[in-house]
């Protein structure tokens, strides 16, 4: 079964917008990661934050997690067209060794 | 470096056939993962392989999905006989980590676009 739930289910923003996912898992984990799929294509790494993290950035990205509501958030901002994808957050379970994903956000920047 | 490489990229066959796909990891990446990705969810795992031997294949359907990973390097997927179910986009990963109790990053192949008519 699957891990992760993120919500919402789909995202359509201006450019230049900020776009913020979240993703809620069940069990205890040892880290996070988000990944982008473009359409027909496969998932690109965006970004891991380990469970005795709160928050970490890379350029436009923001990720977020606490452990104690199991959540986790990814903000883009100042979107560009090109962040137009569905985003994916797969939990590293502890006592697992492979990824679980969520069922996705899909996430419409509109130019 | 060249990244993960999955053919074909799309196929087509009737259900009951049989059907393989071909992943080459990145050059020296001990870990291939073989997911399964139906139209609007996330991937799912099948198999996972450290260097030739199976770690994980929990949830392969092992009635009619076999994979192999002989040489440590690449590795096919088979499907025999197919279903209707079985549609959907088949994804290669691989990652450098090995022997490690935490999952890093994966990298991932374009995936096999699978219709089962």
């Amino acid at each position: 079964s699957q891990q992760g739930e993120e919500d919402p289910q789909a995202l359509s923003i201006q450019e230049g917008e900020n776009a913020t996912m979240n993703c809620s898992y069940k069990t205890s984990i040892n880290n996070l990661q988000w990944y982008r799929q473009n359409s027909g294509r496969g998932l690109v790494h965006l970004i891991l934050i380990r469970s005795n993290e709160r928050e970490k950035h890379s350029g436009r990205l923001r990720v977020t997690l606490d452990t104690s509501k199991k959540s986790s958030s990814l903000l883009i901002t100042a979107s560009r067209a090109a962040d137009t994808a569905s985003y994916f957050c797969a939990t590293d379970r502890v006592g697992a060794n492979n990824l679980f994903f969520g069922t996705g956000t899909r996430l419409t920047v509109i130019p | 470096e060249a990244g993960v490489a999955q053919s074909p990229r799309y196929k087509i066959i009737e259900k009951r056939q049989s059907v393989a796909f071909w992943c080459n990891p990145i050059s020296g990446h001990a870990t291939l993962y073989w997911y399964q990705q139906i139209l609007g969810q996330g991937p799912k795992l099948l198999i996972q392989f450290q260097n030739n031997g199976v770690v994980d294949d929990s949830q392969l359907p092992k009635d009619r999905f076999s994979a192999e990973r002989l040489k440590g390097v690449d590795s096919t997927l088979k499907i025999q006989p197919a279903k209707l179910e079985d549609s959907a986009v088949y994804l290669c990963a691989s990652t450098d980590r090995m022997g490690s109790k935490s999952s890093y990053e994966q990298y991932f192949g374009p995936g096999t676009r699978l219709t089962v008519t």
